[in-house]
């Protein structure tokens, strides 16, 4: 099952340290989408991209929060110094092309910052 | 900014039961989709409508798009505890990249 896969599932960060999270798209896919789950709220878009290219960071925090997804290997959403406000479930979905085509969603990444 | 509301927030009850879960908007969905999330899994997509009025059905779960295409429900027929699940409704922003806006979801446990 070549399914959006994640990695690492679960990360432990100190405040101050550097997160990195890992997306690898459904095969075939080129286009890519961070959201953000924080407890007792729904999903919050973050970034849309395309490889090589950010078509949406709208989402996304002004500082700390980067996302790339280069041509080769999978997407990266980096958190730069984290806080504990960080915590909180990072979902990628791939699709194979933008606009009003249904993404597929990866099993997520659990953040927590100590 | 568009305002997707889930009602209820949380509804518990016994297999065998049905329910009917919500979804509002402040707007006009451009296309509604109805995500199920399973604890420590991403959402799955179990249906698409488009169409105001729209009727779709997956089994034992009964999807309704409102005829102004601003409100959608679903209804399950005698729940089972397989059942149990985050549901979410989101709207796919045709006009947004595909951006997908969720509401915050309704809890939906199946006892036994």
């Amino acid at each position: 099952n070549a399914g959006v896969m994640q990695n690492p599932r679960h990360l432990v960060r100190r405040r101050g340290q550097e997160a990195r999270l890992r997306c690898s798209p459904v095969k075939g896919h080129s286009h890519v989408y961070w959201y953000r789950q924080l407890p007792e709220e729904g999903l919050k878009f973050m970034v849309y991209l395309q490889k090589e290219n950010i078509i949406d960071e709208s989402g996304m925090p002004k500082e700390r929060f980067s996302a790339e997804f280069p041509k080769e290997g999978p997407s990266i959403l980096r958190i730069q110094q984290v806080v504990r406000g960080d915590s909180a479930a990072y979902f990628c979905a791939s699709s194979r092309v933008g606009q009003g085509v249904t993404q597929y969603f990866g099993p997520g990444t659990r953040l927590t910052v100590l | 900014t568009q305002l997707l509301e889930q009602s209820p927030q949380f509804l518990s009850i016994q297999e065998g039961e049905n329910l009917t879960v919500y979804c509002n908007s402040s707007s006009v969905f451009s296309s509604l989709q109805w995500y199920r999330q399973e604890p420590g899994e991403g959402p799955v997509l179990l249906v698409t409508v488009v169409t105001g009025g729209e009727v779709k059905k997956l089994k034992r779960l009964t999807f309704q798009f409102g005829d102004a295409r601003k409100d959608s429900s679903l209804h399950i027929t005698a729940a089972q505890p397989g059942d149990t699940g985050l549901y979410l409704c989101a709207d796919d922003r045709t006009d947004s990249w595909g951006k997908l806006q969720f509401g915050a979801g309704t809890q939906v446990v199946v006892t036994p």
